[in-house]
Protein backbone atom coordinates (compact mmCIF):
# COMPACT_ATOMS: atom_id res chain seq x y z
CA UNK A 1 0.00 0.00 0.00
CA UNK A 2 1.04 3.69 -0.30
CA UNK A 3 1.79 5.57 2.83
CA UNK A 4 1.16 8.91 2.75
CA UNK A 5 3.53 11.36 4.96
CA UNK A 6 2.63 15.72 5.73
CA UNK A 7 4.49 17.99 7.48
CA UNK A 8 4.41 19.98 9.43
CA UNK A 9 1.81 17.93 11.22
CA UNK A 10 0.59 21.46 13.14
CA UNK A 11 1.40 24.91 12.12
CA UNK A 12 0.17 28.05 13.71
CA UNK A 13 -0.16 31.25 11.37
CA UNK A 14 -1.72 34.78 11.15
CA UNK A 15 -4.24 36.35 8.62
CA UNK A 16 -2.51 37.21 5.87
CA UNK A 17 0.69 34.90 6.30
CA UNK A 18 1.66 32.49 3.34
CA UNK A 19 1.29 28.84 4.12
CA UNK A 20 2.76 25.81 2.47
CA UNK A 21 2.26 21.91 3.34
CA UNK A 22 4.30 19.50 2.09
CA UNK A 23 2.78 15.52 1.30
CA UNK A 24 5.15 12.93 0.33
CA UNK A 25 3.76 9.62 -1.38
CA UNK A 26 6.22 6.26 -0.44
CA UNK A 27 6.22 5.79 -4.08
CA UNK A 28 5.37 7.79 -7.45
CA UNK A 29 2.40 8.46 -7.76
CA UNK A 30 2.23 10.47 -10.72
CA UNK A 31 0.17 13.47 -10.11
CA UNK A 32 -2.41 11.43 -8.58
CA UNK A 33 -2.97 13.99 -5.62
CA UNK A 34 -5.98 15.27 -4.66
CA UNK A 35 -6.01 18.32 -1.39
CA UNK A 36 -9.13 18.61 1.15
CA UNK A 37 -9.90 20.86 3.80
CA UNK A 38 -11.38 19.48 7.05
CA UNK A 39 -13.14 21.37 9.45
CA UNK A 40 -14.84 19.84 12.66
CA UNK A 41 -18.80 19.54 12.19
CA UNK A 42 -18.34 19.90 8.10
CA UNK A 43 -18.25 17.72 5.42
CA UNK A 44 -14.41 17.56 4.13
CA UNK A 45 -13.95 20.02 0.87
CA UNK A 46 -12.12 19.33 -2.24
CA UNK A 47 -10.06 21.72 -2.99
CA UNK A 48 -6.44 20.93 -5.20
CA UNK A 49 -7.18 17.87 -7.66
CA UNK A 50 -4.44 16.14 -9.74
CA UNK A 51 -1.93 17.98 -7.84
CA UNK A 52 -2.43 21.53 -9.20
CA UNK A 53 -6.19 21.67 -10.56
CA UNK A 54 -7.91 24.13 -8.94
CA UNK A 55 -11.35 22.59 -7.78
CA UNK A 56 -14.73 24.92 -9.20
CA UNK A 57 -15.29 27.34 -6.78
CA UNK A 58 -12.74 27.37 -4.42
CA UNK A 59 -10.53 30.69 -4.07
CA UNK A 60 -7.11 31.13 -6.25
CA UNK A 61 -5.17 31.94 -2.98
CA UNK A 62 -5.27 27.89 -2.67
CA UNK A 63 -2.93 26.55 -5.00
CA UNK A 64 -0.94 23.05 -5.70
CA UNK A 65 2.09 22.23 -7.09
CA UNK A 66 4.21 18.91 -7.71
CA UNK A 67 4.26 15.42 -9.16
CA UNK A 68 5.91 11.99 -8.22
CA UNK A 69 6.37 11.66 -4.82
CA UNK A 70 6.88 15.15 -3.50
CA UNK A 71 3.84 17.38 -3.34
CA UNK A 72 2.75 20.94 -1.73
CA UNK A 73 -0.25 23.01 -1.21
CA UNK A 74 0.21 26.37 -0.80
CA UNK A 75 -2.28 29.25 0.45
CA UNK A 76 -1.14 32.58 -0.78
CA UNK A 77 -2.48 34.78 2.03
CA UNK A 78 -4.54 33.19 5.17
CA UNK A 79 -7.87 33.80 5.60
CA UNK A 80 -10.10 33.50 9.26
CA UNK A 81 -11.79 30.98 7.01
CA UNK A 82 -9.12 28.67 5.99
CA UNK A 83 -8.00 27.97 9.84
CA UNK A 84 -8.31 24.39 9.46
CA UNK A 85 -7.02 20.55 8.71
CA UNK A 86 -5.26 19.99 5.51
CA UNK A 87 -5.65 16.33 3.73
CA UNK A 88 -4.03 15.04 0.94
CA UNK A 89 -4.83 12.00 -0.69
CA UNK A 90 -3.42 9.50 -3.57
CA UNK A 91 -5.95 7.87 -5.74
CA UNK A 92 -3.19 5.41 -7.44
CA UNK A 93 -4.61 2.29 -8.79
CA UNK A 94 -8.13 2.19 -7.21
CA UNK A 95 -6.69 2.60 -3.65
CA UNK A 96 -6.82 5.56 -1.42
CA UNK A 97 -4.44 7.16 1.46
CA UNK A 98 -4.76 10.19 3.01
CA UNK A 99 -2.09 11.81 4.82
CA UNK A 100 -2.12 12.20 8.40
CA UNK A 101 -3.35 16.25 8.47
CA UNK A 102 -1.86 19.23 8.61
CA UNK A 103 -3.91 21.48 11.54
CA UNK A 104 -3.70 25.17 10.83
CA UNK A 105 -4.34 27.47 13.70
CA UNK A 106 -4.13 31.33 14.37
CA UNK A 107 -1.64 32.28 15.82
CA UNK B 1 -27.41 19.65 -7.19
CA UNK B 2 -26.05 16.61 -6.35
CA UNK B 3 -26.73 15.69 -2.65
CA UNK B 4 -25.54 12.66 -0.52
CA UNK B 5 -27.05 11.68 2.98
CA UNK B 6 -26.03 8.86 5.19
CA UNK B 7 -28.21 7.16 8.04
CA UNK B 8 -27.90 4.53 9.97
CA UNK B 9 -27.52 3.20 13.70
CA UNK B 10 -25.58 5.76 16.08
CA UNK B 11 -24.82 3.00 18.38
CA UNK B 12 -23.32 -0.10 17.56
CA UNK B 13 -22.42 -2.75 20.17
CA UNK B 14 -18.90 -4.19 20.24
CA UNK B 15 -18.65 -7.30 17.96
CA UNK B 16 -22.00 -6.53 16.26
CA UNK B 17 -22.08 -5.48 12.80
CA UNK B 18 -22.13 -1.89 11.14
CA UNK B 19 -24.82 -0.90 8.63
CA UNK B 20 -24.66 2.23 6.74
CA UNK B 21 -26.96 3.83 3.61
CA UNK B 22 -26.05 6.66 1.55
CA UNK B 23 -28.87 8.18 -0.39
CA UNK B 24 -27.81 9.96 -3.60
CA UNK B 25 -30.25 12.58 -4.83
CA UNK B 26 -30.07 14.67 -7.99
CA UNK B 27 -27.58 12.05 -9.78
CA UNK B 28 -27.47 9.14 -10.40
CA UNK B 29 -25.71 6.01 -8.79
CA UNK B 30 -25.61 4.01 -11.98
CA UNK B 31 -23.95 6.69 -13.73
CA UNK B 32 -20.21 5.60 -15.76
CA UNK B 33 -18.61 8.44 -14.97
CA UNK B 34 -18.08 7.97 -11.07
CA UNK B 35 -17.72 5.60 -8.26
CA UNK B 36 -18.85 5.52 -4.87
CA UNK B 37 -16.89 5.55 -1.65
CA UNK B 38 -16.97 5.48 2.17
CA UNK B 39 -14.41 7.17 4.35
CA UNK B 40 -14.53 7.62 8.16
CA UNK B 41 -12.89 10.53 10.69
CA UNK B 42 -12.16 8.52 14.20
CA UNK B 43 -12.99 11.13 17.08
CA UNK B 44 -8.71 13.03 17.25
CA UNK B 45 -7.58 11.26 13.99
CA UNK B 46 -7.57 11.60 10.57
CA UNK B 47 -9.47 10.95 7.56
CA UNK B 48 -9.52 7.07 6.50
CA UNK B 49 -10.52 6.13 3.12
CA UNK B 50 -12.84 2.62 3.51
CA UNK B 51 -13.58 1.42 0.33
CA UNK B 52 -14.50 2.27 -3.15
CA UNK B 53 -17.40 0.83 -5.45
CA UNK B 54 -17.73 1.37 -9.63
CA UNK B 55 -20.42 2.02 -11.77
CA UNK B 56 -20.33 -1.74 -12.58
CA UNK B 57 -20.05 -2.84 -8.93
CA UNK B 58 -16.30 -3.78 -8.88
CA UNK B 59 -14.80 -3.03 -5.01
CA UNK B 60 -11.74 -1.81 -3.73
CA UNK B 61 -11.56 -1.79 -0.10
CA UNK B 62 -8.65 -0.81 2.22
CA UNK B 63 -6.39 -3.53 3.10
CA UNK B 64 -6.58 -2.79 6.91
CA UNK B 65 -10.43 -3.11 7.04
CA UNK B 66 -10.22 -6.26 4.65
CA UNK B 67 -12.25 -9.34 5.56
CA UNK B 68 -14.43 -6.71 7.66
CA UNK B 69 -16.13 -4.54 5.40
CA UNK B 70 -18.57 -4.88 2.11
CA UNK B 71 -19.60 -2.40 0.43
CA UNK B 72 -22.83 -2.69 -2.11
CA UNK B 73 -24.63 -0.71 -4.32
CA UNK B 74 -28.87 -0.61 -5.25
CA UNK B 75 -29.03 0.96 -8.49
CA UNK B 76 -32.80 1.19 -8.45
CA UNK B 77 -33.16 2.57 -4.81
CA UNK B 78 -29.97 4.96 -6.08
CA UNK B 79 -28.32 4.60 -3.00
CA UNK B 80 -24.77 2.44 -1.97
CA UNK B 81 -24.46 0.63 1.77
CA UNK B 82 -21.46 -0.11 3.66
CA UNK B 83 -21.40 -3.36 6.38
CA UNK B 84 -18.47 -3.59 8.75
CA UNK B 85 -18.39 -6.59 10.51
CA UNK B 86 -17.35 -7.26 13.93
CA UNK B 87 -16.78 -3.93 15.33
CA UNK B 88 -14.34 -2.84 18.62
CA UNK B 89 -13.82 0.83 19.96
CA UNK B 90 -11.54 1.49 17.07
CA UNK B 91 -14.30 1.94 14.26
CA UNK B 92 -16.60 4.59 16.53
CA UNK B 93 -15.97 7.50 13.78
CA UNK B 94 -17.87 9.72 11.64
CA UNK B 95 -18.82 8.02 8.57
CA UNK B 96 -18.92 9.57 5.03
CA UNK B 97 -20.40 8.93 1.68
CA UNK B 98 -18.85 10.98 -0.75
CA UNK B 99 -18.92 10.72 -4.80
CA UNK B 100 -15.14 9.94 -6.66
CA UNK B 101 -14.69 11.23 -9.91
CA UNK B 102 -11.77 10.83 -12.31
CA UNK B 103 -12.73 13.36 -14.59
CA UNK B 104 -10.47 14.20 -18.33
CA UNK B 105 -7.62 14.19 -16.08
CA UNK B 106 -8.19 10.26 -14.94
CA UNK B 107 -7.25 11.53 -11.08
CA UNK B 108 -10.08 9.95 -8.93
CA UNK B 109 -11.44 13.14 -6.23
CA UNK B 110 -13.88 13.05 -3.53
CA UNK B 111 -15.41 15.94 -5.12
CA UNK B 112 -19.22 15.49 -3.28
CA UNK B 113 -19.54 14.33 0.23
CA UNK B 114 -22.46 13.56 2.74
CA UNK B 115 -22.39 15.60 5.60
CA UNK B 116 -21.31 12.52 7.86
CA UNK B 117 -22.54 10.30 10.77
CA UNK B 118 -21.38 9.91 14.17
CA UNK B 119 -21.07 6.23 14.86
CA UNK B 120 -20.14 4.44 18.35
CA UNK B 121 -19.28 1.70 19.40
CA UNK B 122 -20.15 0.55 22.70
CA UNK B 123 -21.67 -1.35 25.05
Amino acid sequence: DIQMTQSPSSLSASVGDRVTITCRASQSIGSNLNWYQGKPGKAPRLLIYAASSLQSGVSSRFSGSGSGTDFTLTISSLQPEDFATYYCQQSFRNLLTFGPGTKVDIK
Amino acid sequence: QLKLQESGPGLVRPSETLSLTCIVSGGTIGSIAYSWGWIRLPPGKGLEWIGTISYSGLTYYNSSLMGRVTISADPPKNQVSLILNSVTAADTAIYYCARLFSGKLGTPRLDYWGQGTLVTVSS
